[in-house]
């Protein structure tokens, strides 16, 4: 089957960083993205990585290996405002599936 | 100008009743796709189109039947609610061409009561 794990919850002060982890067991897997859901609102998308390696996108980062079948998400200089719920999403190579992971929520306190 | 629009927003209904909940796209994506996100906030893939053909249906009661009129639009009808069908539901669209990011709906709070 088809499946992402990543952790349940993570907390952090902000000025931080948080590393969001990602593994994944896919078929057809092409790339990995990451988005971003705030309590009530829909997932907005943060960051793409088809190739191994590390794309840097302001304060967040995204890093895949695809012979780990790993990816994680960097978040830099945490802010209140990025406490959200992250999920990792897999998606194959004719890019008609994206599947996503249960999701990791982030409390950032002060 | 929103680029993926779902109606209604919110919808409450009795068991037993059919219910549709629309989706268009003005992005000109190839590929939508519906989700269903529980109380745990899981997001289930549902259905997926490609250029008006299925092209994924997961393990989705047969209740559940997406209907599109065109590329540009996805609409999900649901037969005989359940109780357990309350959920949010998110309409989607991406651009297999690109496959980088998928534009989400602002989503559909639907509670069978």
């Amino acid at each position: 089957g088809q499946s992402l794990e990543q952790p349940s919850e993570v907390t952090a002060v902000e000025g931080a960083i948080v590393q969001i982890n990602c593994t994944y067991q896919t078929s057809g897997f092409y790339g990995l993205s990451w988005y971003q859901q705030h309590d009530g609102g829909a997932p907005t998308f943060l960051s793409y990585n088809a190739l191994d390696g590390l794309e840097e996108t302001g304060r967040f980062s995204s890093f895949l290996s695809r012979s780990d079948s790993y990816g994680y998400l960097l978040l830099q200089e945490l802010q209140m405002k990025d406490s959200a719920s992250y999920f990792c999403a897999a998606d194959n190579q004719a890019g008609t599936a994206l599947i996503f992971g249960k999701g990791t929520t982030l409390s950032v306190s002060s | 100008d929103t680029a993926v629009s779902q109606t209604p927003k919110y919808l409450v209904t009795q068991m037993g009743n059919d219910k549709s909940i629309k989706c268009e796209q003005n992005l000109g994506h190839d590929t939508m796709y519906w989700y269903k996100q529980d109380s745990k906030k899981f997001l289930k893939i549902m259905f997926s189109y490609n250029n008006k053909e299925l092209i994924i249906n997961e393990t989705v009661p047969n209740r559940f039947s997406p209907k599109s009129p065109d590329k540009a639009h996805l609409n999900l009808h649901i037969n005989s609610l359940e109780l357990g069908d309350s959920a949010v539901y998110f309409c989607a669209s991406s651009d297999t061409r690109t496959q980088t990011e998928a534009f989400f709906g602002q989503g559909t709070r639907l509670t069978v009561v």
